[in-house]
């Protein structure tokens, strides 16, 4: 069974500051791999994709990079702002199979 | 600007009700896709529809909740008798098999059952 951990569980910095999240997951034999971001609240929405293919998908601000052979995955934030401030989830699917297994997320705080 | 929708946002009912939530997936998506959202187990997928068809609903408790996909523009989520455990939020999402498989989120239902 396929399961995915995130860490840290929270985390607060000041604005400006670059930062990273990470994921691990225990089955190397993924499809893909997305972060999502999730405001109180509110539902999902996707910021990176990365096919079991790639190495690191780049968003404005955010890169997010895979090593599928030691089953991680990081989110870098360069220079964060307030607005970032929200839960980051990491979830990842399965060859032949679009269902998601996601982690427990990772609480980021950004204070001005 | 396309989004899935969902209804209803918000529901309080008593133990032993039926509660059906609803999902308007986005226009053109093939795959739909139920979440329940609980601060113990964090998100899990229920069940998901391909092409109207339901493809995996391992995660669901088969003896209270069914899905359905009347058509391609509705997903139905029932929970019948209701249980305080149900309580969540519970999320549909849509997308696309191809190119990338990038889901979609609504903004979920917040149910409790009381």
């Amino acid at each position: 069974k396929q399961e995915v951990t995130q860490i840290p569980a929270a985390l607060s910095v000041p604005e400006g500051e670059n930062l990273v999240l990470n994921c691990s997951f225990t089955d190397s034999a993924i499809y893909n791999l997305q972060w999502f971001r999730q405001d109180p609240g509110k539902g999902l929405t996707s910021l990176l994709l990365i096919q079991s293919s790639q190495r690191e998908q780049t968003s404005g601000r955010l890169n997010a990079s895979l090593d599928k052979s030691s089953g991680r995955s990081t989110l870098y934030i360069a220079a964060s702002q307030p607005g970032d401030s929200a839960t980051y989830l990491c979830a990842v699917s399965l060859q032949g199979s679009s269902r998601l297994t996601f982690g427990e997320g990772t609480q980021l705080t950004v204070n001005p | 600007d396309a989004r899935v929708t969902q209804t209803p946002r918000h529901k309080v009912t008593e133990m032993g009700q039926e509660v059906t939530m609803r999902c308007q997936p986005i226009l053109g998506h093939n795959t739909v896709f139920w979440y329940r959202q609980t601060m113990m187990q964090g998100l899990e997928l229920l069940a998901y529809f391909r092409n109207r068809a339901p493809l995996d609903d391992s995660g669901m408790p088969k003896d209270r909740f069914s899905a359905e996909m009347p058509d391609a523009t509705l997903a139905t989520l029932k929970i019948q008798p209701s249980e305080p455990r149900d309580s969540a939020v519970y999320f549909c999402a849509s997308g696309l098999v191809r190119p990338r498989e990038t889901q979609y989120f609504g903004p979920g239902t917040r149910l409790l059952v009381l």
